[in-house]
């Protein structure tokens, strides 16, 4: 069964700072893997999209790596804004031959003014 | 932009009472899907749905959970007998499907959500 790990949690930065959020799955069978954003109480927003043959995905300040093999993808997050506060979640589509995504439990985003 | 919605944002109901939540797509997408999200936990899968018929389904998908699109637009939730377990963000997403390209390729749209509250 395909577990996602989203590591840290929490992350509180200065506004202006670089960061890195990551997620590791399990399973390494997976057909792509999706990052989204979550604000309080609402639904998903999907940020990027990074299909199993790539390498990593660029939406403006935001740089999604994915190393399959090792099971692991980094979300950079380049010259944080107070208005980037928000839960970040990873999710795996496939793994065990399944075309369901699989998510993580998040990383909750604090950008300080 | 094309998205898709989901109606009611909120619905509050009795334990033992039936619920249907409603999505509808975007329009020219194949595959549907539910998934929920309990407070404070992880996003999880429901189900999927593809040709009028359910493609793949979690465990939390029992015989008190059905899907249905009665026409061309909606795709319903439906839950015989809630139980304040259920009681969840439930969130709707569709892909393109063979439109877009194989389905493993997709990216999922997702609705904002319902919340479903059983007292």
């Amino acid at each position: 069964k395909q577990e996602v790990t989203q590591i840290p949690a929490a992350l509180s930065v200065p506004e202006g700072e670089n960061l890195v959020l990551n997620c590791s799955f399990t399973d390494s069978a997976i057909y792509n893997l999706q990052w989204f954003r979550q604000d309080p109480g609402k639904g998903l927003t999907s940020l990027l999209l990074i299909q199993s043959s790539q390498r990593e995905q660029t939406s403006g300040r935001l740089n999604a790596s994915l190393d399959k093999s090792s099971g692991r993808s980094t979300l950079y997050i380049a010259a944080s804004q107070p208005g980037d506060s928000a839960t970040y979640l990873c999710a795996v589509l496939g793994g065990a031959g399944s075309y369901q995504l699989t998510f993580g439990k998040g990383t909750k985003l604090s950008v300080i003014p | 932009e094309p998205e898709v919605t989901q109606t009611p944002s909120h619905q509050v109901t009795q334990m033992g009472q039936e619920v249907i939540l409603r999505c509808v797509p975007i329009s020219n997408h194949l595959y549907f899907y539910w998934y929920r999200q309990i407070l404070g936990q992880k996003v999880e899968f429901l189900v999927s749905f593809y040709n009028n018929e359910i493609s793949e389904k979690s465990e939390i998908f029992d015989d008190q959970f059905s899907v249905e699109r009665p026409d061309g637009s909606n795709f319903t939730l439906k839950i015989r007998s809630t139980k304040l377990e259920d009681s969840a963000m439930y969130f709707c997403a569709s892909i393109p499907g063979l439109a877009g390209g194989p389905r493993a390729y997709n990216e999922q749209f997702f609705g904002p959500g319902t919340r479903l509250t059983v007292l």
